[in-house]
This record gives C-alpha cells, sequence and structure tokens, in this order.
C-alpha cells in the first residue's frame, strides 16, 4: 500500500538515549512534516520541510531535529530522550491539496 | 494566539442525524488551505476534505461537507446522516501559504460519539 511509512511503530526508550525516527513517502509530495500527539489532545507540529533540502521549526522544535535526506524521506532524532517526550509521532506529506498521515510511531521513555 | 481553534471538546449525535463540528481559524496569508481529519480509536489520521481559500463553491466528499464561512474565518464540517462508524475525534488543520512556509497545523480536537 502506497503512502507514507514510519518506523518503527513501537519504542521503548530510556531517559538519556538517541533515536531516531524514520519517515517515507513515495507520493512524490514536497512537504513534510513530524507531528506529535499527547493523549486527548491534538498534534502539535514539531518540524517541517516545505521542500527537498529545506527545514523549519514548528511549534515544539525543542528537543528536536530533522534531516530532509531527498524529497522521499524527512527523519525525527531525538538526541537525548525525556520522559516528557513520550508521545506518538505522526509523519505526513502533502502536495497541494493532498496530506496523508502515517501510521504513526508510539514512544515511551522511561 | 491559536491559529485553528475547535470549541467542541465533544458531541454527542444521534445516529441518522446531521451534525456540525465547529472549526475557526486565523491567519493572514491570503492563500491558504483547510482540511478535517478523522482519527478512530485505532489512532491512524483518515483525511476527509479539503478547502482552498479561493475555492468558490464548498467542498463535499460523500456524507462530509464543509461550510466555509471566509469573512467569518470559520470552516465547519457537516456530517449527515450519522452512522455508528462516525465515532471519533476529528481535527480540523490549516495550510497555510509561502508568507508561512506552508506550515499545516491543527486544533485541538473534537470528540464525536453517535448514538444508536
Amino acid at each position: 500500500n502506497a503512502g507514507v511509512t514510519q518506523t518503527p511503530k513501537f519504542q521503548v526508550l530510556k531517559t538519556g538515549q538517541s533515536m531516531t525516527l524514520q519517515c517515507a513517502q513515495d507520493m512524490n509530495h514536497n512537504s513534510m512534516y513530524w507531528y506529535r500527539q499527547d493523549p486527548g489532545m491534538g498534534l502539535r507540529l514539531i518540524y517541517y520541510s516545505a521542500s527537498e533540502g529545506t527545514t523549519d521549526k514548528g511549534e515544539v522544535p525543542n528537543g528536536y531535529n530533522v534531516s530532509r535526506l531527498n524529497k522521499r524521506e524527512f527523519s525525527l532524532r531525538l538526541e537525548s530522550a525525556a520522559p516528557s517526550q513520550t508521545s506518538v509521532y505522526f509523519c505526513a506529506s502533502r502536495f497541494g491539496t493532498e496530506a496523508f498521515f502515517g501510521q504513526g510511531t508510539r514512544l515511551t521513555v522511561v | 494566539a491559536q491559529k485553528i481553534t475547535q470549541t467542541q471538546p465533544g458531541m454527542f449525535v444521534q445516529e441518522k442525524e446531521a451534525v456540525t463540528l465547529d472549526c475557526t481559524y486565523d491567519t493572514s496569508d491570503p492563500s491558504y488551505g483547510l482540511f478535517w481529519y478523522k482519527q478512530p480509536s485505532s489512532g491512524e489520521m483518515i483525511f476527509l476534505i479539503y478547502q482552498g481559500s479561493y475555492d468558490q463553491q464548498n467542498a463535499t466528499e460523500g456524507r462530509y461537507s464543509l461550510n466555509f464561512q471566509k469573512a467569518r474565518k470559520s470552516a465547519n464540517l457537516v456530517i449527515s446522516a450519522s452512522q455508528l462508524g462516525d465515532s471519533a475525534m476529528y481535527f480540523c488543520a490549516m495550510r497555510e501559504g509561502r508568507n508561512a512556509g506552508n506550515m499545516l497545523t491543527f486544533g485541538g480536537g473534537t470528540r464525536l460519539m453517535v448514538k444508536p
């Protein structure tokens, strides 16, 4: 099934560990986004990339870094995980009137 | 200031009735787009409908329609003939234009519960 693929689906980290969440889309979309969703809340924008080679901070960028490796891939890195980063992470891609999401990554930091 | 506001944290609707979910937005960009998503309990985000700021007519997709009132900066989702499977969280989102770097920001969501 084409679309937005996120890996991993689940992850448990210890405080201070690092990890990278991967996202790839095969729809040739220019814009890609990373969000976090805390329980019972909406989606908050962490970082986004309007096109290959550009990235910008969203509402809650602290503690994260991103890489737009090419048009297909947009990764999110946690350099030193903290319990406050426990959340569900969604990647999305958009072109024009289409915007689609990956299945989400449930991350727990203990 | 909130860019997208959904003022109804939760709503009930009787099966087969219509329901309106409210969304207001704030932008100074003349070019923008509005999206609605459904998030069932399984967690995935399902795209429902899109309205562009220059679209003359309200968007419709099956049982979903968007009541777009540009002067009031509102983009309410109308679901006709509600079904039990419509029970979910619903999110409104706005894509701003080039001036804002094509950000896509979300409201806090509305939980819709359809009663049999």
